[in-house]
């Protein structure tokens, strides 16, 4: 497609429960990349792919956040025992070299 | 800690003013680049210059790049009420790679009146 999707617009999750977010890049970009946005500022880098393989993932909080991007499948964000702090909208964006193309984000919400 | 700094925070001018906002940063970089962010949505790339370059247009943008001062500015020419938006300048680690993660500034609002 020529819009990176995301899945789902919305998500709802009591505290301790996993959250899975997902990604369609655009066909063709070999780069994906995650952020967080907290309170609608500032954008946290969290992990990179180059086609599978993950690149950088220095921003992951890795006792709970894991990420994949396996061929012929949506990419996807995993949140296991989710934390109130983790409320924030997660961003997917790809990139076929430099400039970066973005999903509309998933909200997630932790009550 | 946060690789660039735009400033003003929030700017609202009349439109048809021109629109300028600075970023900071405090790395070597490799590229800069500026996005637009409209309430609700996600990133929209607006422009991107090298760190060997000093100027680049692109329709009503103005970018300019010091690399000797570590900042950038983006003007906006002739605004018009559908720039109101967020803007953020980005940039990525000098290591070369197209997947080095960006790190963005914390954006500057801008209110375009009527």
């Amino acid at each position: 497609g020529e819009e990176v999707a995301q899945t789902p617009k919305h998500l709802v999750r009591g505290e301790g429960q996993k959250a899975k977010l997902y990604c369609a890049p655009i066909k063709g970009h070999s780069y994906v990349f995650w952020y967080q946005q907290v309170l609608k500022n500032e954008f946290k880098f969290l992990i990179s792919f180059q086609n599978e393989n993950v690149f950088d993932e220095t921003g992951m909080p890795k006792e709970r956040f894991s990420a994949k991007c396996l061929p012929n499948s949506p990419c996807s964000l995993e949140i296991q025992a989710t934390k109130l702090e983790d409320s924030a909208v997660y961003f997917c964006a790809s990139s076929p070299s430099w400039e970066q193309y973005f999903g509309p984000g998933t909200r997630l919400t932790v009550t | 800690s946060q690789q660039g700094e735009e400033d003003p925070q929030a700017l609202s001018i009349q439109e048809g003013e021109n629109a300028t906002m600075n970023c900071s940063y405090k790395t070597s970089i490799n590229n800069l680049q500026w996005y637009r962010q409209n309430s609700g949505r996600g990133l929209v790339h607006l422009i991107l210059i090298r760190s060997n370059e000093r100027e680049k247009h692109s329709g009503r943008l103005r970018v300019t790049l010091d690399t000797s001062k570590k900042s950038s500015s983006l003007l906006i020419t002739a605004s018009r009420a559908a720039d109101t938006a967020s803007y953020f300048c980005a940039t990525d680690a000098d290591s070369g790679g197209g997947a080095d993660g960006l790190t963005f500034g914390k954006g500057t609002h801008l209110i375009i009146q009527p």
